[in-house]
């Protein structure tokens, strides 16, 4: 069974890091692009980074770009987010996601259950 | 940037109606659009991608039409389990990914 596991949220103050976690299981995680897709509350779905099988194409959205890093360890099946220079605007329950079976790179088919980042002094 | 349009914004249907929802791109995607299903609480499901593929497990009332600028999720009967929110989201040009504000699908 595939699984995606987040941690490492909670609340940060304005200005503030944190470093976000995804521990995969059940499937190669070294055969997977990742992304991170975060939902500010009550609002929809963001996407804002994605990091290819061997971590050697990395993209951002706009809104996190130059304050946000993706990386990945695939001897540990394991994604991360360091983020930095946190915003009020960057609350959100912050998700893991691949396209999983089937699905074209771009897509997210599996997810995990999230992880609340909370920006707020 | 291509940016999704989703209408209606909620829509009120009784169980075992149809639900037709819209999916508009402010440029053509060709048929790289998926829909998501979202109830409180719970992640986004994949329900369809490449704009009419269900992805696995995804009942048969769920299908998707459309191609270039113009999307629709039909769910054929309303089941109590149906509503919820979905979102439709693009892969044909990125970076970014992007996702329509969604549409609620609320008991009548």
């Amino acid at each position: 069974e595939v699984q995606l596991v987040e941690s490492g949220g909670g609340l940060v103050q304005p200005g503030g890091s944190l470093r976000l976690s995804c521990a995969a299981s059940g499937f190669t995680f070294s055969s997977y692009e990742m992304n991170w897709v975060r939902q500010a509350p009550g609002r929809g779905l963001e996407w804002i980074s994605y990091i290819s099988d061997s971590g050697g194409t990395i993209y951002y959205a706009d809104s996190v770009k130059g304050r946000f890093t993706i990386s990945r360890d695939n001897a540990k099946n394991s994604l991360y987010l360091q983020m930095n220079s946190l915003r009020a605007e960057d609350t959100a329950l912050y998700y893991c996601a691949n396209r999983g079976l089937g699905a074209r790179p771009g897509y997210f088919g599996y997810w995990g259950q999230g992880t609340l980042v909370t920006v707020s002094s | 940037e291509i940016v999704l349009t989703q209408s209606p914004a909620t829509l009120s249907l009784s169980p075992g109606e149809r639900a037709t929802l819209s999916c508009r791109a402010s440029q053509s995607v060709s048929s790289y659009l998926a829909w998501y299903q979202q109830k409180p609480g719970q992640a986004p499901r994949l329900l369809i991608y490449d704009a009419s593929n269900r992805a696995t497990g995804i009942p048969a009332r769920f299908s998707g039409s459309g191609s270039g600028t113009d999307f629709t999720l039909t769910i054929s009967s309303l089941e109590p389990e149906d509503f919820a929110i979905y979102y439709c989201q693009q892969r044909s040009n990125w970076p970014p990914l992007t996702f329509g504000g969604g549409t609620r699908v609320e008991i009548k």
